[in-house]
């Protein structure tokens, strides 16, 4: 079945400094990568998403870039806020399998 | 728009005993349903996805069972519950086919003492 790892598990940075997370993934039939950002006792939502025709997907402070020959993508946050500050999950989803693969998380802290 | 409800929101039961968590979803049809359980600082575990009435594939073997009686009605159960069953229970849907997110529910706590 898929793998997905994610790295690094802990990631702090300074307000106002860019935070990249990275991904790979093992099942080449992957397709779909989603980012998820999960807040202190809060439930897991989507921040932006990647099809694998796509390269490169951005969405204000946030972007996603995808490399399908060596399998990973990466999540990066430029002009990091406080609020920036959670955990973030990346996933990858097969055509058809009925389920997405997660990676471990990345717990995010932004210090003012 | 769609919405997905799960309740209870928090929940203490002592171990040995039944548990039933319930999630409804509104505004789709035929959805993927999903359960996974989050220990404490840990990831996403995927307990039970469903892709339709009837159909459950089970992900990790354990005292959990799920069902899904109505086309989006998605229920978590136990007969006998265990400490290592504390968690955080989320609920999540998603359409069918691929491509599409999970959009999760706003999970149970379950402590199980």
């Amino acid at each position: 079945g898929e793998n997905v790892e994610q790295h690094p598990s802990t990631l702090s940075v300074q307000e106002g400094d860019s935070a990249v997370i990275k991904c790979t993934y093992s099942d080449s039939a992957s397709n779909y990568f989603p980012w998820y950002k999960q807040e202190l006792g809060k439930r897991p939502q989507l921040i932006i998403d990647i099809r694998s025709n796509v390269g490169e997907k951005k969405d204000q402070r946030i972007a996603v870039t995808l490399n399908k020959t060596a399998k990973h993508f990466s999540l990066h946050i430029t002009e990091t806020q406080p609020e920036d500050s959670a955990v973030y999950f990346c996933a990858a989803s097969i055509p058809n399998a009925g389920k997405s693969t997660f990676g471990d998380g990345t717990t995010l802290t932004v210090k003012p | 728009s769609q919405t997905i409800h799960q309740w209870p929101a928090t929940l203490v039961q002592p171990v040995g005993s039944p548990l039933s968590l319930e999630c409804t979803v509104e505004g789709t049809s035929n959805p993927n349903l999903y359960w996974y359980r989050q220990a404490a600082g840990r990831g996403l575990q995927l307990l039970f996805y469903s892709v339709g009435i009837g159909q459950i594939s089970s992900e990790v073997p354990q005292n959990l069972s799920a069902s899904r009686p109505q086309d989006r009605q998605f229920i978590l159960s136990s007969k006998k519950l265990l400490l290592s069953d504390s968690g955080f229970y989320l609920c999540a849907w998603s359409v069918t086919g691929g491509h599409s997110p999970l959009h999760f529910g706003n999970g149970t706590r379950l402590t199980v003492t």
